[in-house]
C-alpha cells in the first residue's frame, strides 16, 4: 500500500463544475503540499498546509491531521485548470502521490 | 529572479552510458533535491545536498550519484545506463535549512534510454 494515496485517478468536469481531489497518507507528516504539473512537465506549487484550510483565488486546501485527509477544491472550474494535481508529504523526506489528472472542458 | 533552472531540456542515451544532469536553484536558496518521475507516475525522492553534502538518500542504487558546488548548483550522475532509468528527471529548491519551506521545481530533463 502506497504511503500516499489519491483519488480520483482521472477526473473529467464540464467548465464551471465543482472539484474535488482528495489525498489520504498513512505517515506521520509536518506538512502537506499540494502541487500542479502541465503536460510539459514542470510542477508548481499550490500549498502548503500543516493544519486547517488555505485559498488562492478558485482554489482551496483543507487538511484533516487526525484524518491524515487532505482535500484540493476547484471551484468554477476552467479548461486552463487541466492539469495533474499531485499530493506531496514531508515526513522524514518528501512522499508524493500518483497524481490525478484533470480535464475541464468548455 | 530566476527560478529553477535544468538543463538539458531533453536527452537520449544508449543503454550501459552515463549521463550528467544539471540544476541551478533558485536564487537564496542553498538546498537542492532531485527527483526521478516515471510516466503516469509521482516523482521519486532521489537524493538532497546542501552545504556540498548528500545530507539525504531515497532508495536509489549507487549508480545514482550527486554533487553540489559551492555556487549551490547541482548535478546528478547516472551510470550504466538501463532502460528503466527512462524518466523526468526533476530538481526543486528550498531555502536555507528549511524543509517546511514551499517547494520550487525546475522544469525537468526527460530522459530516454534505447
Amino acid at each position: 500500500k502506497n504511503e500516499v494515496e489519491q483519488s480520483p485517478q482521472n477526473l473529467t468536469a464540464q467548465e464551471g463544475e465543482f472539484i474535488t481531489i482528495n489525498c489520504s497518507y498513512s505517515v506521520g507528516i509536518s506538512a502537506l503540499h499540494w502541487l500542479q504539473q502541465h503536460p510539459g512537465g514542470g510542477i508548481v506549487s499550490l500549498f502548503m498546509l500543516s493544519s486547517g484550510k488555505k485559498k488562492h483565488g478558485r482554489l482551496i486546501a483543507t487538511i484533516n491531521i487526525q484524518e491524515k485527509h487532505s482535500s484540493l477544491h476547484i471551484t468554477a472550474s476552467h479548461p486552463r485548470d487541466s492539469a495533474v494535481y499531485i499530493c506531496a508529504v514531508r515526513s522524514d523526506k518528501l512522499i508524493f502521490g500518483t497524481g490525478t489528472r484533470l480535464q475541464v472542458f468548455p | 529572479d530566476a527560478g529553477v533552472t535544468q538543463s538539458p531540456t531533453h536527452l537520449i542515451k544508449t543503454r550501459g552510458q552515463q549521463v550528467t544532469l544539471r540544476c541551478s536553484p533558485k536564487s537564496g536558496h542553498d538546498t537542492v533535491s532531485w527527483y526521478q518521475q516515471a510516466l503516469g507516475q509521482g516523482p521519486q525522492f532521489i537524493f538532497q545536498y546542501y552545504e556540498e553534502e548528500e545530507r539525504q538518500r531515497g532508495n536509489f542504487p549507487d549508480r545514482f550519484s550527486g554533487h553540489q558546488f559551492p555556487n549551490y548548483s547541482s548535478e546528478l550522475n547516472v551510470n550504466a545506463l538501463l532502460l528503466g532509468d527512462s524518466a523526468l528527471y526533476l530538481c526543486a529548491s528550498s531555502l536555507p535549512g528549511q524543509n517546511n519551506s514551499p517547494l520550487h521545481f525546475g522544469n525537468g530533463t526527460r530522459l530516454t534510454v534505447t
